[in-house]
């Protein structure tokens, strides 16, 4: 059974950055068998990929345009983590943040965190 | 690409089936053949869940009353007799081409 377990505030200042952490039991961040997304869930843009970072020989990452130049996905093979980074916050930023697996011979987001409402405002 | 789904709202009686379409600006078919086409669900207050991936195939402990069918552009999810718990969400979710996007969702309720 595949657990992710996210953590990180729920309360940031416009221009602060948004720092979410995936903690994965079950499974290995490290893995070539599964990428690692964030998706993120407000009322106004419904769900919205944000991004995805996986192992193959060497690490890759891929953003949505929308956030490409303020979003970083980094991994932690030591804490079998990944994390999400989204700089320069504004009050369109204020949403749930869901992180994911999405398991290559399914290519549907199989397992998923709890879901972490950050809210933006000054 | 831009994943429509219909209706927006679906009020069905329980026991009586329900069905949610998704059209597709685009065809989704992957260049190695297969067809990236997802469907999840959402409970009021729960992360979605997947029901089903690559169009018809239901995910471990889906109940086979869901079902999934479709090609290219068009994709179905069907229920086949609404129970208490299938009410939430529907989305359909497409993985064949970056950046991944979900259609806007379908509320499946009670009458």
């Amino acid at each position: 059974q595949v657990l992710l377990q996210q953590s990180g505030p729920g309360l940031l200042k416009p221009s602060q950055t948004l720092s979410l952490t995936c903690a994965i039991s079950g499974d290995s961040v490290s893995t070539n068998r599964a990428a690692w997304i964030w998706i993120r869930q407000s009322p106004s843009r419904g769900l919205e990929w944000l991004g995805r970072t996986y192992y193959g020989s060497k690490w890759y990452n891929d953003y949505a345009v929308s956030v490409k130049s303020r979003i970083t996905i980094t991994s932690d093979t030591s804490k079998n983590q990944f994390s999400l980074h989204l700089n320069s916050v504004t009050p369109e930023d204020t949403a749930v943040y869901y992180c994911a697996r999405l398991f290559w011979n399914k290519k549907g987001p199989d397992y998923w965190g709890q879901g972490t409402l950050v809210t933006v405002s000054s | 690409i831009v994943l429509t789904q219909t209706p927006l709202s679906s009020p069905v009686t329980l026991g009586q089936p329900a069905s949610i379409s998704c059209r597709s600006s685009h065809s989704l078919v992957h260049s190695d053949g297969n067809t990236y086409l997802s469907w999840l669900q959402q409970r009021p207050g729960q992360p979605p869940r997947l029901l089903i991936y690559q169009i018809s195939n239901r995910f471990s402990g889906v109940p086979d009353r869901f079902s999934g069918s479709g090609a290219g552009t068009d994709f179905t999810l069907k229920i086949s007799r609404v129970e208490p718990e299938d009410v939430g969400v529907y989305y359909c979710m497409q993985t064949t081409e970056l950046p991944w996007t979900f259609g806007q969702g379908t509320k499946v309720e009670i009458e």
